[in-house]
Order: structure tokens, then sequence, then C-alpha cells
């Protein structure tokens, strides 16, 4: 039991490259976000998913877009990096069918954009 | 966005002593959640509390759900070294959002 997995762990890009992050769980957990991190930010939601197939904007979408083509796996993409996306990015995964709300997080992805 | 008071933002406290932390807030919430984040490390969850009133241990680890549902509190006894970190809550609103904490700092000297 893996928990939550994030890869890559780091990475730098130049303005206008793109990436994609990838965020897999093992619990069955229906609901999946994207967060970022900054100094005297605290953690920041980006996007979100209730299920599989959905997807939903969260606090701070702007530049990013998310999928959820199966229920395990939330990709967050990049399409054209900028400076002001460089942060740490946490996955996290909560709710479980049985009535769970924890959420659990996943070791994040040091970004920077040069 | 929308952070929850935790307080005390930091502080230093010497190795043995108990630890005390709080969270508040303006909404009433279903669920609160602990985390400890380390450095370069996702956080991760220590506690969970589900209803008013409530009070769970993990170890040496004791947090309670406030009876107004719009706070929290996390006790460690007993520090030690490895407590060092930066530990926040986070309140369920809704059914899917969770809202953080601005974290307390905790610093243990030996």
């Amino acid at each position: 039991n893996a928990g939550v997995t994030q890869t890559p762990k780091f990475r730098v890009l130049k303005t206008g490259q793109s990436m994609t992050l990838l965020c897999a769980q093992d619990m069955n957990h229906e609901y999946m976000y994207w967060y970022r991190q900054d100094p005297g930010m605290g953690l920041r939601l980006i996007h979100y998913s209730v299920g599989e197939g959905t997807t939903a904007k969260g606090e701070v979408p702007d530049g990013y877009n998310v999928s959820r083509l199966k229920k395990q796996n939330f990709l967050l993409g990049l399409e054209s990096a900028a400076p002001s996306q460089t942060s740490v990015y946490f996955c996290a995964s909560s709710y479980n069918p049985g009535g769970s709300y924890e959420q659990y997080f996943g070791p994040g992805t040091r970004l920077t954009v040069t | 966005g929308q952070q929850l008071n935790q307080s005390p933002q930091s502080m230093f406290i010497q190795e043995g002593e108990d630890v005390s932390m709080n969270c508040t807030s303006s909404s009433i919430f279903n669920t609160w959640l602990w985390y400890k984040q380390d450095p370069g490390e996702g956080p991760v969850l220590l506690i969970a509390l589900y209803k008013a009133g409530e009070l769970t241990s993990n170890g040496r680890l004791t947090a309670q759900f406030g009876i107004t549902r719009k706070d929290s509190f996390l006790n460690i006894s007993a520090s030690i070294p490895s407590d060092v970190g930066i530990y926040f809550c986070a309140g369920r609103s809704g059914t899917y959002k969770y809202i953080f904490g601005t974290g307390t700092r905790l610093k243990v000297l030996a």
C-alpha cells in the first residue's frame, strides 16, 4: 500500500515549456486534488476531481489543466510554464466510499521555472 | 484564499515539555485533520476527528474536536527532537473542500 505517489520529484523547466505531473493513489479514493505550496501562502487548491472523468477548478487554476481518466490517477499539466509557477506541488486524495474523509498527501514535486 | 487561524505561529520548547496548539475558524466543520510536515516532504496525516467533543490520541499526540465545531486543539506530550517540524490543521467544509491552517513551526531544544 503505497498511498499517494507523485512523479517526478524534481523538475526544472524553461519558460514556455510544457510538462505533466502524475499522481497515483491506491486507496480507492473518490476525490483527488492538486495543491501548490509557496512560502507564506500555505496550500492553495489548483484543481480537484470528485470522481473518474470529472474535474473542477480550485482557487488558482489559471495556467494549469488536469485530467482524471482513471480513478487512481490524476494528471496536472502545464501547457506553457511561467516563472510564477515555480512552486512545490502536492497531490492529495480523500474519501473512501466506506465513509472516511481523511485526506492523504503525496511527497510533492518541486518545480522550478527559469 | 481562506486560511484558518492557527496559534502559536512558532514555538521553541525544551525536550520533554508538553506542547499545545490550536486552530480556530469562523465556519463550522464536519471534520478536523492534523498534519505534520517536515522540510522537503509532503504533509503526513497525524489525527482525524469527526465529532464535536471527540478526543483522539495517536501515541504522544492528542487532538480534540471543539464542541462549537469551530476549533480544534493538538497536544504533544513529552516532546522529543524528532517532533520538530510544521504542524497544521485542516477543516473539511462541505463534502470535498478542505481549508488549511497557517501552521505552527515547532522547534525542540535538546
